[in-house]
């Protein structure tokens, strides 16, 4: 079975602009959850969807935003890109709950400049 | 809201030799205790797990033990090889937020030849 895929891997933006990242979950699994990885502040969970709903946001500004797909898919957008957003973007899946075990991608590593 | 920390941030032990990562929780109702390893350039991969209603569990050289009184989980590695070098994260699910999950600081551990 494939795991979770990323994409980009790398993407360097200019403050002010916006970004979209994109992640398709294994297959069979509903729920993609969406980290921010930096040396500072660690792994912070951004939101968690399951079946194209929100269940779950962290303490991320409204600048952050995703959505889910009919098929499972999931987008996150930064818009209004701050130096602060440079992180690694991780995407997380897993079957229905969560806490059946979460299964990560290899991230997008974002560098805003 | 939840709280992990994590002990000690570095480890450096001898290869053959065993490596202990120590984890505490705040929120008594946390029911999932995952543990992540993260290679560089890659997502962090679940290693281990453990539910609250079990004390141990074993998977070949790795184990994780489970105090529910005491609030805290750890990490067993044994006979550690040098590919066990990377650093490990562990992670608690709150009850009251199954949807997301709380990541503690990391530990880097490394393994001397």
């Amino acid at each position: 079975k494939a795991g979770v895929t990323q994409t980009p891997r790398y993407l360097i933006k200019t403050r002010g602009q916006q970004v979209t990242l994109s992640c398709s979950p294994i297959s069979g699994h509903r729920s993609v959850s969406w980290y921010q990885q930096t040396p500072g502040q660690g792994l912070q969970f951004l939101f968690e969807y399951f079946s194209e709903t929100q269940r779950n946001k962290g303490n991320f500004p409204g600048r952050f935003s995703g959505r889910q797909f009919s098929n499972s898919r999931s987008e996150m957008n930064v818009s209004t890109l701050e130096l602060g957003d440079s992180a690694l973007y991780l995407c997380a899946s897993s079957p229905a709950q969560p806490r059946e075990g979460q299964y990560f991608g290899p991230g997008t590593r974002l560098t805003v400049t | 809201g939840e709280n992990v920390e994590q002990h000690p941030s570095t480890l450096s032990v001898q290869e053959g030799d065993s490596a202990v990562i120590k984890c505490t929780y705040s929120d008594s109702a946390s029911n999932y205790f995952p543990w992540y390893k993260q290679e560089l350039g890659k997502g962090p991969q679940l290693i281990i797990d453990i539910r609250s209603n079990v004390g141990e569990k074993k998977d070949q050289r790795i184990a994780v033990t489970l105090n529910k009184t005491a609030k805290h989980f750890s990490l067993h590695i044994t006979e550690t090889q040098p590919e066990d070098s990377a650093v490990y994260f562990c992670a608690v699910r709150p009850e009251s937020s199954a949807s997301k999950i709380i990541f503690g600081s990391g530990t880097r551990l490394s393994i001397r030849p």
